[in-house]
């Protein structure tokens, strides 16, 4: 079943704060954090990972509340670089083989203006 | 390393026609995957494969069909395009081991496919 995401879209001011949240209605194994420019592929930003702790790198970072069965990406004092369409992956092992079989959210929308 | 590359970048179908689009992936990954991806619905998984020789259904399988021949190759084929194929293309790859806690899948940069 795919995680909800949201907001569905967000406009910013470069430096302001964003929180993005993805939630599940099963147990997570794991969630990946994506970005995706316009008319280009995902690349992606981060896993967090069962038991992990909050990850981060540069201004964003994540959080995975197990729980509550979400996670959370936190992007700080945000820069024009980071507009584009963020997705999470979520990976449940529950009886597959597969190594990271992913189910994406719809995805955020993020606009940083100048 | 290229990475994960894609044929053809854009393709303009008639309703009937066949095409395989080829994703190619110089990584020594056993996992790939194909997607779709149509505005506001995210990505959704066509059909994956575990291995070379292997193929499985994955979320919107119908008027798709794969093969792997190769480990490094994984195409997709429309017999007969529909209009509610047009869509973006994405074919994904990964290392696919349950013991390697941080692989993810790595992305081709997309076929844009317009069925008129």
């Amino acid at each position: 079943q795919q995680p909800v995401q949201s907001p569905q879209a967000v406009i910013l001011r470069e430096g302001e704060d964003a929180v993005i949240n993805c939630s599940s209605s099963k147990a997570l194994y794991s969630v990946h954090w994506y970005r995706q420019k316009h008319g280009e592929a995902p690349v992606f930003l981060m896993i967090l990972l069962k038991g992990g702790e909050q990850k981060g790198h540069d201004k964003i970072s994540a959080s995975f509340n197990e729980k509550k069965q979400q996670s959370s990406l936190y992007l700080t004092a945000s820069q024009l670089s980071y507009s584009g369409t963020y997705f999470c992956g979520t990976e449940y092992r529950e009886n597959n083989n597969a190594g990271n079989m992913l189910t994406f959210g719809g995805g955020t929308r993020l606009m940083v203006k100048p | 390393n290229a990475g994960v590359t894609q044929t053809p970048k854009f393709r303009v179908l008639k309703t009937g026609q066949s095409m395989t689009l080829l994703c190619a992936q110089d990584m020594n990954h056993e996992y790939m995957y194909w997607y779709r991806q149509d505005p506001g619905m995210g990505l959704r998984l066509i059909h994956y494969s575990v291995g070379e020789g292997t193929t499985a259904k994955g979320e919107v399988p119908d008027g798709y069909n794969v093969s792997r021949l190769k480990k490094q190759n994984f195409l997709l084929g429309l017999e007969s395009a529909a209009p509610s194929q047009t869509s973006v293309y994405f074919c994904a790859s990964s290392y696919g081991l349950r013991e390697v806690s941080t692989d993810t899948q790595y992305f081709g940069p997309g076929t844009r496919l317009t069925v008129l």
